[in-house]
């Protein structure tokens, strides 16, 4: 079975400080993997996804994940933190033989970046 | 949010009564989805499908249904028989062909039901 594990309820950082909001995931086979973000009452927008090449992919906003099949991870980094990179952070997957099946996300992390 | 929209945004009903939601998008995805969002628990699967008149079941299906006689429309009913319907609930779509393709979401619709 597919899951997506976000350890972390709520990460806390300093303005322009770096930040990291960490994932893990199990799949039966190879991984497509996605960040999302969410504001209140709003819909998620899409961040980046990795689907294969180069482990660091980069996306929307300054953000960039790593990808590690070793450990099972797909964290969500930024060099520098901006107060309006306030919000709630989702990691999903999806198994590349599944196509058109609906993607698995984890439960969500709460980034809170103080000025 | 574009390509895909929810209405209306916010939703009341008193227990017991059915109510729809509307799922429309114009980015001519074959498949849909619908998710329900609670604090603290992430998005859960109600239902989902791939392709016109054929849909399945997510992991939370008790209490809802759905139907898909359009490619662009995906409406959601709450029945009376969900026992906890106020929630966040979020529609999406995707390409069908290949599962590289990230889902686009719509906006959501608050259902309160008291």
């Amino acid at each position: 079975a597919q899951s997506v594990a976000q350890p972390e309820d709520q990460v806390n950082v300093a303005e322009g400080n770096p930040l990291t909001v960490k994932c893990t995931y199990s799949v039966s086979g190879n991984p497509y993997l996605f960040w999302y973000v969410q504001y209140p009452n709003r819909g998620l927008q899409f961040l980046l996804k990795y689907i294969t090449g180069d482990n660091l992919v980069k996306g929307s906003y300054g953000f960039e994940a790593e990808f590690n099949k070793s450990q099972t991870s797909f964290h969500l980094k930024k060099p520098s933190a901006l107060v309006s990179d306030s919000a709630l952070y989702f990691c999903a997957v999806r198994d590349i033989n599944q196509a058109g099946t609906a993607l698995i996300f984890g439960k969500g992390t709460t980034l809170s970046v103080s000025s | 949010d574009g390509g895909i929209t929810q209405s209306p945004k916010y939703l009341f009903r008193k227990e017991g009564q059915n109510v729809t939601l509307s799922c429309e998008q114009n980015l001519n995805h074959d498949a849909m989805y619908w998710y329900r969002q609670d604090p603290g628990q992430g998005l859960r699967l109600i239902y989902y499908s791939q392709i016109v008149n054929d849909f399945q079941k997510g992991d939370i299906a008790e209490g809802y249904s759905v139907s898909r006689e359009k490619k662009e429309s995906f409406p959601l009913t709450v029945t009376s028989a969900q026992k906890n319907p106020t929630a966040f609930y979020l529609c999406a779509s995707s390409m069908r062909e290949g599962a590289s393709g990230e889902q686009y979401f719509g906006p959501g619709t608050r259902l309160t039901v008291t």
